[in-house]
C-alpha cells in the first residue's frame, strides 16, 4: 500500500513555457501533499505543503507565482511550473501523508528547461 | 537551530560486509525519526520509522536503526551488505509537523 505516483518522470521543456507536474496517491486519502526541490547531489529541499481544498504553504524562499500548487482533491495534487527558465532545471519529488505522520513519496520527475 | 547531521558524505564497504550509516539530530523533544533510500534517478523509498516505543526498529530490505536519546541519533544498520543496496540514504525527522532532511549519505557496495 501507500503508492505514490508522478507524471510525467521527465520533460524537457522550452526557457517561458510552463510545465504541470501531477502526483497521484493510488491508494490512500492524502489529507497533505508535499513538493520538494532536489538539486544534484544534494538534499531534498521543501517547497511548499498542502492540504486538500486549501490554499498551500510555501517555504521561505519559494516563489508562490512562479510554482502554483493545487491541492483539488484527496488524492491528486499538481505543481505548475510557470515561465520556467534553465535554473528551473531539477528534480521534483513529491511526498503525501494520510492521517499519520509519514510521508511516502512519488518517484521524481525531472525538469530540464532548455 | 533544529538539524539533521549525516556525518558520513560517502561510505564504501565490500558486498557482505556489515553496515552502519550515522544520523544525529538536534531537537528539544523526540522527533519522529526515518531512513529512506534513493537510487540514482529515482525517488525516496521508506526504509523505517521510530514514532515511539521499541527503540530498535526493523525495517524492509533487512535494515534496521536504533534510536539513542542520550546520543540523539537514529543509525541505520544492514548486517550484511547486498549490491542492490548501493544508493542515497536519507536519514529524516518530523518536528512541527515538517519533514527535514539530513544531506544523505552515499553507499557504494564493491565486490
Amino acid at each position: 500500500g501507500a503508492v505514490v505516483s508522478q507524471h510525467p518522470s521527465r520533460v524537457i521543456c522550452k526557457s517561458g513555457t510552463s510545465v504541470k507536474i501531477e502526483c497521484r496517491s493510488l491508494d490512500f486519502q492524502a489529507t497533505t501533499m508535499f513538493w520538494y526541490r532536489q538539486f544534484p547531489k544534494q538534499s531534498l529541499m521543501l517547497m511548499a505543503t498542502s492540504n486538500e481544498g486549501s490554499k498551500a504553504t510555501y517555504e521561505q524562499g519559494v516563489e508562490k507565482d512562479k510554482f502554483l500548487i493545487n491541492h483539488a482533491s484527496l488524492t491528486l495534487s499538481t505543481l505548475t511550473v510557470t515561465s520556467a527558465h534553465p535554473e528551473d532545471s531539477s528534480f521534483y519529488i513529491c511526498s503525501a501523508s494520510g492521517r499519520g505522520e509519514t510521508q511516502y513519496f512519488g518517484p521524481g520527475t525531472r525538469l530540464l528547461v532548455l | 537551530a533544529q538539524s539533521v547531521t549525516q556525518p558520513d558524505i560517502h561510505i564504501t564497504v565490500s558486498e557482505g560486509a556489515s553496515l552502519e550509516l550515522r544520523c544525529n539530530y538536534s531537537y528539544g523533544a523526540t522527533p519522529y525519526l526515518f531512513w529512506y533510500v534513493q537510487s540514482p534517478g529515482q525517488g525516496l523509498q521508506l526504509l523505517l520509522k521510530y514514532f515511539s516505543g521499541d527503540t530498535l526498529v526493523q525495517g524492509i530490505k533487512g535494515f534496521e536503526a536504533e534510536f539513542k536519546r542520550s546520543q540523539s541519533s537514529f543509525n541505520l544498520r544492514k548486517p550484511s551488505v547486498h549490491w542492490s543496496d548501493a544508493a542515497e540514504y536519507f536519514c529524516a525527522v518530523v518536528w512541527s509537523n515538517n519533514l527535514f532532511f539530513g544531506t544523505g549519505t552515499r553507499l557504494t557496495v564493491i565486490p
